[in-house]
């Protein structure tokens, strides 16, 4: 079983739907979750992080994590053209002791 | 704020040649670290340094990657000999501290063909 597991896509989205991105992890000890944009050539970028289980809100983005079922999720509200791009789960263990673990990305379409 | 700094930006090689990356991580940050990017693929972690000290460096090939980060500023990685397998972006990231809530910042890459 791969550690970060995304599904690669290609997704299509109508602009101005949401974009439902999904993650799992299998490392129950993992403590932080991030998602990093990416566009082509280019390098990630920070787009939002998560600590604990829930949701957390920052703009048109939403994370949701439920560690029980290691599972991390990022919703984009209202999608754009400018959203399209391969979107990086990952998962740090805690501690500080580790880098990061990537998922292979998922590119997503924003179709005007 | 000056970000992170990689040179060069592009290196074409033929296999068994060696080669050497840069980078300049934001100041002040004092953890650095070096991902390869296979494309297709996500950034996977080669090492990890905590000031100059290596933190991880479990998934770096030892055999032909060497990697260090002089005086816990600046970080050079390189290959000798390089491979074919070796073609990808190289990743550096800077974080202000070695927390599990902080933000890795990276560079633009340094994109490695190997012929």
């Amino acid at each position: 079983q791969k550690e970060v597991e995304q599904n690669s896509g290609p997704l299509s989205v109508p602009e101005g739907a949401i974009a439902s991105l999904n993650c799992t992890y299998s490392d129950r000890v993992s403590q932080s979750f991030f998602w990093y944009r990416q566009y082509s050539g280019k390098s990630p970028e920070l787009i939002m992080s998560i600590y604990s289980n829930g949701d957390k809100e920052d703009g048109r983005f939403t994370a949701q994590l439920n560690k029980a079922s290691q599972y991390v999720s990022l919703l984009i509200r209202d999608s754009q053209p400018s959203d399209s791009a391969t979107y990086l789960c990952a998962v740090m263990k805690g501690g500080g002791a580790d880098g990061l673990t990537f998922g292979k990305g998922t590119h997503l379409i924003i179709q005007p | 704020e000056a970000g992170v700094a990689q040179s060069p930006r592009y290196k074409i090689i033929e296999k068994r040649q060696s080669v050497a990356f840069w980078c300049n991580p934001i100041s002040g940050h004092a953890t650095l670290y070096w991902y390869q990017q296979i494309l297709g693929q996500g950034p996977k972690l080669l090492i990890q340094f905590q000031n100059n000290g290596v933190v991880d460096d479990s998934q770096l090939p030892k055999d032909r990657f060497s990697a260090e980060r002089l005086k816990g500023v600046d970080s050079t990685l390189k290959i000798q000999p390089a491979k074919l397998e070796d073609s990808a972006v190289y990743l550096c990231a800077s974080s202000p501290r070695w927390a599990s809530t902080d933000t890795q910042y990276f560079g633009p890459g340094t994109r490695l063909t190997v012929l």
